[in-house]
């Protein structure tokens, strides 16, 4: 089975800190993703990447960076966190190109920020 | 601009009945996914439709594909509690990498 893997169930931080959110997988996906989760706005994509050191920036990428040094490594960073970034976080992965695999999604980052 | 619409967003209905949930999607794409996820968790996938007319069935949940009518549809028959959850659709683009969601649709399940 694919493992999504996400470093932090809950998150607290303040306001102007700097936030790493950590996603791994082991299944060796070219793809992987960064959605945000909000009420009554379902999934919004923030980044994703195909491969590593390679980027894209996805519908609502204002105020976060992504790094993917590794293949099964990706992380999303708040560079100064503000309160309109609490939200629930999700990073997902996926094989490449259009084949018949799904998204496979990580448990989630619950963050909250003060 | 893409956009998937699902209809309804809440669903309240009673255990034993059927009903059918809506996915419109905006694009040419003739890849479709259903997901579903439980209070608190993640998103686990449940169908993928690969071509039009594509139907999948798995337990009380039929997923079908109309890609002419960029319509999508999950129907539950006979419902049970346990099928209380929210159910996401979303399209993959014919450019190959991103995935588009629709809201969601709520459904509870009562006895």
């Amino acid at each position: 089975d694919v493992k999504v893997t996400q470093s932090s169930r809950y998150l607290v931080k303040r306001t102007g800190e700097k936030v790493f959110l950590e996603c791994v997988q082991d299944m060796d996906h070219e793809n992987m993703f960064w959605y945000r989760q909000d009420p009554g706005l379902g999934l919004r994509l923030i980044y994703f990447s195909y491969d590593v050191k390679m980027k894209e920036k996805g519908d609502i990428p204002e105020g976060y960076s992504v790094s993917r040094e590794k293949k099964e490594r990706f992380s999303l960073i708040l560079e100064s966190a503000s309160t309109n970034q609490t939200s629930m976080y999700l990073c997902a992965s996926s094989s490449e190109g259009r084949g018949a695999s799904p998204l496979h999604f990580g448990n989630g980052t619950r963050l909250t920020v003060t | 601009e893409l956009k998937v619409e699902q209809n309804p967003l809440f669903l309240s209905m009673q255990e034993g009945k059927n009903y059918t949930i809506y996915c419109n999607y905006s694009t040419t794409s003739d890849r479709l996914y259903w997901y579903r996820q439980d209070p608190g968790k993640s998103l686990e996938s449940l169908f993928v439709l690969l071509s039009n007319g594509a139907v999948k069935q798995e337990g009380r949940l039929m997923a079908s594909l109309d890609t002419k009518a960029r319509l999508s549809t999950l129907h539950i028959t006979a419902a049970v509690h346990d099928l209380s959850a929210t159910y996401f659709c979303a399209e993959n683009t014919n450019t190959g990498n991103q995935f588009y969601f629709g809201t969601g649709t709520s459904l509870t399940v009562i006895p």
